[in-house]
């Protein structure tokens, strides 16, 4: 059964560094995302993505994050300087449509030293 | 805003017994409902789902039933076993075009034992 998969598993960084966490959505998808879940707090969403372009962003997610779709099969979420409270498991997901079930990987677990 | 609100846990059975997990939720217009499970380990995964009032999803032997009456969606399993232990998140989506984002309750981690 096709999947989502992130790269990597786990990234440790110091703090002000850029990360850039990789996913590679189910290849018939067409809607991407990122959401993040803080240790002991909820899933929360940062961003949906479609035909190249931001469709919807939360507040969370400030001119220090930025999306891209690279090439045909993956999608990316930059954290340009890294803080401490941005330390959290970063899930992305797919959907075939906006309003279809999203599909989610298995999480990037960031660590901000 | 809109908003989830998941019953704490974490929630510890012995294998055969009943689950009820509560959720119930407050939102601005008429939204989908889900279940998402996470096993160890693994990624977030559709449990079931339901996309309007009275219906009912279900899966593996779960099942929640959309309650527009009191905003709830329990999620339900009458004889849960040791494979069942994960965490699970309650979750909406609104309807209607520009509504893109999930929105999540805070998980409730299930311990069965045999």
């Amino acid at each position: 059964e096709p999947e989502v998969t992130q790269t990597p598993s786990h990234q440790v960084t110091q703090m002000g560094q850029e990360v850039i966490l990789r996913c590679v959505p189910i290849s018939n998808h067409l809607y991407f995302y990122w959401y993040r879940q803080i240790l002991g707090q909820k899933v929360e969403f940062l961003v949906s993505f479609y035909n190249n372009e931001i469709s919807e962003k939360s507040e969370i997610f400030d001119d220090q994050f930025s999306v891209e779709r690279p090439d045909g099969s993956n999608f990316t979420l930059k954290i340009r300087s890294t803080k401490l409270e941005d330390s959290a498991m970063y899930f992305c997901a797919s959907s075939t449509i906006y309003t279809d079930t999203q599909y989610f990987g298995p999480g990037t677990r960031l660590t901000v030293l | 805003g809109d908003s989830v609100t998941q019953m704490e846990g974490p929630v510890t059975l012995s294998e055969e017994a009943f689950l009820t997990i509560n959720c119930t939720y407050t939102a601005t217009g008429y939204p989908s409902l889900f279940w998402y499970v996470q096993y160890p380990g693994e990624g977030l995964q559709l449990l079931l789902k339901a996309t309007k009032a009275d219906d009912k999803g279900s899966n593996k032997g779960f099942e929640a039933t959309y309650r527009k009456e009191t905003t709830s969606f329990h999620l339900e399993k009458g004889s849960v076993q040791v494979s069942d232990s994960a965490v699970y998140f309650c979750a909406l989506k609104l309807s209607g075009g520009s509504n893109y984002k999930l929105t999540f309750g805070k998980g409730t981690l299930l311990t069965v034992n045999p």
